[in-house]
């Protein structure tokens, strides 16, 4: 069965990189991209962006676009998201999740990243 | 970038009342059009895929419909385990964007 699994709860000061991690299995890897959702404490989702398990290509929103990098290891499955220069409004729970048809068919429990001094 | 619009933001329904939620784009969008259910401390679940097709396992009573800017989530007989905040989402062109959510309740 497909699965995503993510990496554990991070705390952060501002100023600093959190890199969260999500590991796949059930399925080829190379063959689905990885999107990347955060959602901040009571509000709606944001989609960050999305990197081709394929050849790495990537699409980042405009305004996180200085400050992301997306990667993925096809030898162990897994997609990983690095955020530089946290903020405290980057405090969400960040999900990834596959993606299939334009949409997203499967997602990861999610990572929560706290940023507070 | 195109701008996604839910309405209502919340419905409180009785058990087996029909909940139809909009949304409405700011631009006219293709098929690559999707629904979430997420439940609270949950990931999100895809519900709908390309406008209108049922995810496997996904009841029958969750239907989807629309084209153009104007997109509808219809649940035909709502069902208590169905209480949970609903999400549109446009993947027609970068950045895909989501709704702001609709929150659904039994009255």
């Amino acid at each position: 069965q497909v699965q995503l699994v993510q990496s554990g709860a991070e705390v952060r000061k501002p100023g600093a990189s959190v890199k969260v991690s999500c590991t796949t299995s059930g399925y080829i890897f190379t063959r689905y991209t990885i999107s990347w959702v955060r959602q901040a404490p009571g509000q709606g989702l944001e989609w960050m962006g999305w990197i081709s398990s394929f050849n790495g290509n990537t699409e980042y929103i405009r305004k996180l676009q200085d400050r992301i990098t997306l990667t993925t290891d096809p030898s162990t499955n897994t997609a990983y998201m690095e955020l530089r220069s946290l903020r405290s409004d980057d405090t969400a729970v960040y999900y990834c999740a596959r993606g299939d048809e334009g949409s997203f068919d499967f997602w990861g429990q999610g990572s929560l990243v706290t940023v507070s001094s | 970038d195109i701008q996604m619009t839910q309405s209502p933001s919340s419905v409180s329904a009785s058990v087996g009342d029909r909940v139809t939620i909009t949304c409405r784009a700011s631009q006219e969008i293709s098929s690559w059009f999707a629904w979430y259910q997420q439940k609270p401390g949950k990931a999100p679940r895809l519900l709908i895929q390309t406008t209108s097709s049922l995810l496997s396992g996904v009841p029958s009573r969750f239907s989807g419909s629309g084209s153009g800017t104007e997109f509808t989530l219809t649940i035909s007989s709502l069902q208590p385990e169905d209480v949970a905040t609903y999400y549109c989402q446009q993947a027609n062109s970068f950045p895909w964007t989501f709704g702001q959510g609709t929150k659904v309740e039994i009255k």
